[in-house]
């Protein structure tokens, strides 16, 4: 069965203090590991698609990293305004469209 | 630049009525999704929808549920006899041709169910 695990649960980091968030996966196929932004009551915010181990994104203090096992979204410098949660899914090679969502890393970063 | 929007933001029912979510996807877009999110747990995947057929849909997505698109820009999502565990946050998310491109979401609708 397909599984999507984020640790930490909870990351609270001062402002500037660089940290990484994991995501674990088991999929039999990976079509794609996609990261998003979820503010409170609002919906998930696309970041970043991986396709392949070794690959990797970057987006201003975000960079997203992938290998076989895990993935993982450093941030560098936080700002205050990266506070939010961060998913991680996975879209395996069995599915047309689902998006298998873990349960996310809630980051609040303290000026 | 384009997003999904979604209609209405919040949604009260009574246990056993029927409610209609809409959404307009991104307008060149070709697959369209629904999800859920119960508060404070995962978001789930409902269902996909692509060239006016269901292309996969979840043990979630029981005879209860629908989704139709009436016309050219609306995606929506019926449920006929609503529960109270269906209230929750309904994301409907949208994609461009080619199964790998990213979906992209909507602000949801926060549905209740007393």
């Amino acid at each position: 069965e397909d599984q999507v695990t984020q640790s930490p649960e909870a990351l609270r980091l001062q402002e500037g203090e660089s940290s990484s968030l994991n995501c674990s996966y088991t999929v039999s196929g990976l079509r794609g590991l996609f990261w998003y932004r979820q503010d409170p009551g609002k919906g998930p915010e696309f970041l970043f698609t991986l396709y392949s181990a070794g690959e990797e994104k970057e987006k201003e203090r975000l960079k997203a990293t992938l290998t076989k096992k895990e993935s993982f979204l450093h941030i560098t410098a936080p700002k205050p305004e990266d506070s939010a949660t961060y998913l991680c899914a996975v879209l395996s090679t069995d599915s047309w469209g689902k998006l298998q969502f873990g349960a996310g890393t809630q980051v609040v970063v303290t000026p | 630049e384009p997003e999904v929007t979604q209609t209405p933001s919040h949604q009260v029912t009574q246990m056993g009525q029927e409610v209609i979510l809409r959404c307009v996807p991104i307008s060149n877009h070709l697959y369209f999704y629904w999800y859920r999110q119960i508060l404070g747990q995962k978001v789930e995947f409902l269902v996909s929808f692509y060239n006016n057929e269901i292309s996969e849909k979840s043990e979630i997505f029981d005879d209860q549920f629908s989704v139709e698109r009436p016309d050219g820009s609306n995606f929506t999502l019926k449920i006929r006899s609503t529960k109270l565990e269906d209230s929750a946050m309904y994301f409907c998310a949208s994609s461009g041709a080619g199964v790998r491109n990213e979906q992209f979401f909507g602000p949801g609708t926060r549905l209740t169910v007393l």
